[in-house]
């Protein structure tokens, strides 16, 4: 079955530090991978995507990821979080062709930064 | 261009009573996709609407539906409420239906079943 793994439930790093999230996908063929963000009573905030073509994305608010076929990989990093970071982070796939609406999430990791 | 908007926003029911909800969709966009967010479940897909069709359904059971109005408005509806669907429900809207496509999320409507 189809799935995306988030292997961490909670984060915390100092302000300032470097951050990476880790998201391993589980389909058939390469899906289209997404981060997105979540503050507290907030909706979702797509940080980035990842469709084809380079591996290195770049998104939103300083952040990137890294499409890493070999691993079924698809991790966020931030080279110096803000306080402003601390939310929770969800990965993303739909199938490559199919109908979009199928986002299946990752259950997510949730960020704390200490000052 | 205004976003994704949902109401309300809060929402408190009994046991047995059903519940509509509403979202508005980004203006042009034709899909509106629901997604229920619960801390055990995590995000689980409900089913996406294009042009008034519904297009894709989730593994939830038949009390749970939806429909889209000429206007890409849509409304999702829970009959028979239980205590398990306590959730913030998330509407998401993109320009067509195509995987490539970025859904934009509203801020979800936060249903609590007593």
């Amino acid at each position: 079955a189809q799935s995306v793994t988030q292997p961490d439930i909670h984060i915390t790093v100092s302000e300032g530090a470097s951050l990476e999230l880790r998201c391993n996908y589980s389909y058939g063929a390469t899906p289209y991978l997404f981060w997105y963000v979540q503050s507290p009573g907030q909706g979702l905030q797509l940080l980035l995507k990842y469709f084809s073509g380079d591996t290195l994305v770049q998104g939103i608010k300083g952040f990137e990821a890294e499409f890493k076929r070999s691993q079924s990989s698809f991790n966020l990093r931030k080279p110096s979080v803000h306080w402003s970071d601390a939310a929770e982070y969800f990965c993303a796939a739909s199938n490559y062709g199919g109908s979009q609406g199928n986002l299946i999430f990752g259950k997510g990791t949730k960020l704390s930064v200490k000052p | 261009k205004a976003g994704v908007t949902q109401t309300p926003r809060y929402l408190i029911k009994t046991r047995g009573q059903q519940v509509t909800l509403s979202c508005s969709p980004i203006s042009g966009h034709r899909s509106v996709s629901w997604y229920q967010q619960t801390p055990g479940q995590g995000l689980q897909f409900l089913f996406e609407y294009f042009s008034e069709t519904q297009r894709n359904k989730g593994n939830f059971p038949g009390r749970f539906s939806g429909r889209q109005f000429s206007n890409s408005r849509s409304e999702m509806n829970v009959s028979t409420l239980e205590l398990g669907d306590s959730a913030l429900y998330l509407c998401a809207s993109s320009a067509r239906v195509s995987s490539g496509d970025t859904q934009y999320f509203g801020p979800g409507t936060r249903l609590t079943v007593l």
